[in-house]
Formats: structure tokens, C-alpha cells, sequence
């Protein structure tokens, strides 16, 4: 089942805009992390903000985290062409062991050039 | 240090088939996990695996099934192939599971025909 709730669905924006995600979550998480995926390829790992952090910065990304709220935000900032790709937050519940991620529905951003 | 590598890329099978999806996860992991995506349902959990052991299973029928060996390679199988089996299967892995990233190979496409 799809724990997360991203929004918006699709996303268009020209080159050097900002691009921002938003996800919802319904249980207590150990940590929640972004993906990218390129055109039904493999996904590529982000970021990863653990439950007791607020905000992580890796380059161009900016990811928040609001537990009380169970929300989530990715920020991309001065897009690109090539950031075009359907993102995903995925969360690892804190009630379950080991590993298994829960995935939003994704949105789907598109950069023009 | 070399990714997550699946295969095979690419797989047609017919109804009532079945498969075996190998996974090779990053050198030192021991985690490795997997999932389903759909169009219609999107990234579903399949299962995960641990020290040769089913550590999390997600909420699919008995014809979907794993394994772990001694050097963490993983398969899967499904058995009596259905038309909604068709998807990307992906694997990722991870150093424990819990609370670390999650590493994707590029994913093994089935259609079944």
C-alpha cells in the first residue's frame, strides 16, 4: 500500500527555476528518503533525513521534514534539463524491522530548456 | 566500488510460466530487498532479505517468492505467471536495513504475454 502522498503529480518548470515536492506520510518513521528515477530505469538515492533531523542540504537539494505535520518537502533549486524525472519519497517505518520501504506516488518534473 | 547489478534487463514469458530474477547487491551489503513497480499500483514491497533469512514480506501471493545465499546474492521467483505480473522488479540493498539508504539496480523489465 502507498503510505505517501506526493504532490503535485506532474510539475513543469523552465531551466533555472526552483522546483519543489511535497510528501505526506501516515505512520512514525525511522527516516525518509528521496529518489529519482529516470524513464522506468533504476532508482537513484538522494537523500536521507532521519526522523530526529528538520533540514539536509546536498547541493541543489534541499529536503525538510516535519514529523508532527508527517510531511516532507524536496526543494531543487536552479533547475536543469537533465533533472527531468519522476521523484519519490519512500519511508522506513519505525514499528517495522529491518528494511522496507513505503513509496509515494511519485511526481513527475519536467525542466525545459 | 561496482552498483547493484539485476538480471536479466529484459524478460518475455506467457501466462502460467515462471521466472527467477537474480540480484547482485554492492559489495559489503547484506540486505537486499525488493519491489514491484506498476503503472497502476506503483513501488509495492515485495520482500526482504538479511543473512540468508526473509527478514519482511509484503502483501503478495505465495507465487512470489526469494532467497538469500552465503554471499548475499538474491533471487526471486514467481510462479503461474499472470498478465498483472507484468512490471519492473527492482532490488536494492543496504549495508543492515533499518535505518540506512537503500541502493537500486537498473531493474529487470518482465512482460508476460
Amino acid at each position: 500500500s502507498q503510505q505517501g502522498e506526493e504532490d503535485p503529480q506532474a510539475l513543469s518548470i523552465q531551466e533555472g527555476e526552483n522546483a519543489t515536492m511535497n510528501c505526506s506520510y501516515k505512520t512514525s518513521i525511522n527516516n525518509l528518503q528521496w529518489y529519482r528515477q529516470n524513464s522506468g530505469r533504476g532508482l537513484v538515492h538522494l537523500i536521507l533525513i532521519r526522523s530526529n533531523e528538520r533540514e539536509k542540504h546536498s547541493g541543489r537539494l534541499r529536503v525538510t521534514l516535519d514529523t508532527s505535520k508527517k510531511s516532507s518537502s524536496l526543494l531543487i533549486t536552479a533547475s536543469r534539463a537533465a533533472d527531468t524525472a519522476s521523484y519519490f519519497c519512500a519511508t522506513d517505518e519505525r514499528e517495522t524491522s529491518g528494511s522496507r520501504l513505503t513509496f509515494g506516488e511519485g511526481t513527475q518534473l519536467t525542466v525545459n530548456p | 566500488k561496482a552498483g547493484v547489478t539485476q538480471t536479466p534487463r529484459y524478460l518475455i514469458k506467457t501466462r502460467g510460466q515462471q521466472v527467477t530474477l537474480s540480484c547482485s547487491p554492492i559489495s559489503g551489503h547484506r540486505s537486499v530487498s525488493w519491489y514491484q513497480q506498476t503503472p497502476g499500483q506503483g513501488l509495492q514491497f515485495l520482500f526482504e532479505y538479511f543473512s540468508e533469512t526473509q527478514r519482511n514480506k509484503g502483501n503478495f501471493p505465495g507465487r512470489f517468492s526469494g532467497r538469500q545465499f552465503s554471499n548475499s546474492r538474491s533471487e526471486m521467483n514467481v510462479s503461474t505467471l499472470e498478465l498483472g505480473d507484468s512490471a519492473l522488479y527492482l532490488c536494492a540493498s543496504s549495508w543492515s536495513g533499518g535505518e540506512g539508504e537503500q541502493f537500486f539496480g537498473p531493474g529487470t523489465r518482465l512482460t508476460v504475454l
